[in-house]
């Protein structure tokens, strides 16, 4: 495997139902993104791991619970989501240096197309 | 406040014509990068190209070149030599070198007319 992979790429659930979203990085990168994508709407930065350690939380609902148990996994658990939760969900990974130049950029994963019925 | 403007919802290009999407930005922070990205409709985000705002000249990847006007805050993404593979989104994001965020602009469709 190369790049970012994400498991599943497709997903249906319940509102009651418990699942968890899977991503791994094959770059030996240092950080790693989750983000919601919706319809007609800007992506939208989730959560961040930076060594493993839980940088940023944008405010998201406690539905979502991320786990970062090394650098080159992520997941996000979910359970009693709701309708509007409904996405892609994406995930990336970047290296992160102390340098003013470096360009940061972040690689994707082909995301997880979530419906919550 | 931190902010990506992409005004064009929408274009429709003539297959081998240049094309440029356009790209704003706003930020008090004097160090920053500029970043494309394009999704087919696959859903995977690609990086495209990368300007730093310390960098002197406008970045060029193959087909894809970043116009940078830092007094303009300009940002815009010029296409050479269109092909119909180009039919995708194309998002424009900026990052602060202050923290991990990129922020994002909402988006242009690009579709390549044969």
């Amino acid at each position: 495997e190369t790049g970012v992979t994400q498991t599943p790429r497709h997903l249906v659930m319940g509102m009651t139902n418990k699942k968890s979203l899977k991503c791994e990085q094959h770059l030996g990168h240092n950080a790693m993104y989750w983000y919601k994508q919706s319809a007609k709407k800007p992506l939208e930065l989730m959560f961040v791991y930076n060594f493993k350690e839980q940088t940023e939380n944008n405010s998201v609902p406690s539905r979502f619970s991320p786990e970062c148990p090394n650098s080159s996994h992520l997941f996000l658990h979910l359970h009693t989501l709701q309708p509007e939760d409904s996405a892609l969900y994406l995930c990336a990974s970047s290296q992160e240096r102390d340098s003013l130049y470096h360009s940061y950029e972040q690689y994707f994963g082909p995301g997880t197309r979530l419906t919550v019925t | 406040a931190q902010k990506i403007t992409q005004t064009q919802p929408g274009m429709f290009v003539q297959e081998k014509e240049a094309v440029t999407l356009d790209c704003t930005y706003d930020t008090s922070d004097p160090s920053y990068g500029l970043f494309w990205y394009k999704q087919p409709s696959s859903g995977e985000m690609i990086f495209l190209i990368y300007q730093g705002s310390y960098d002197q000249q406008n970045a060029t990847e193959g087909r894809y070149s970043l116009n940078f006007q830092k007094a303009r805050k300009s940002a815009n993404l010029v296409i050479s030599a269109s092909q119909l593979g180009d039919s995708a989104m194309y998002f424009c994001a900026m990052r602060a070198n202050s923290n991990y965020q990129l922020i994002w602009g909402a988006g242009t469709k690009l579709i390549i007319k044969p």
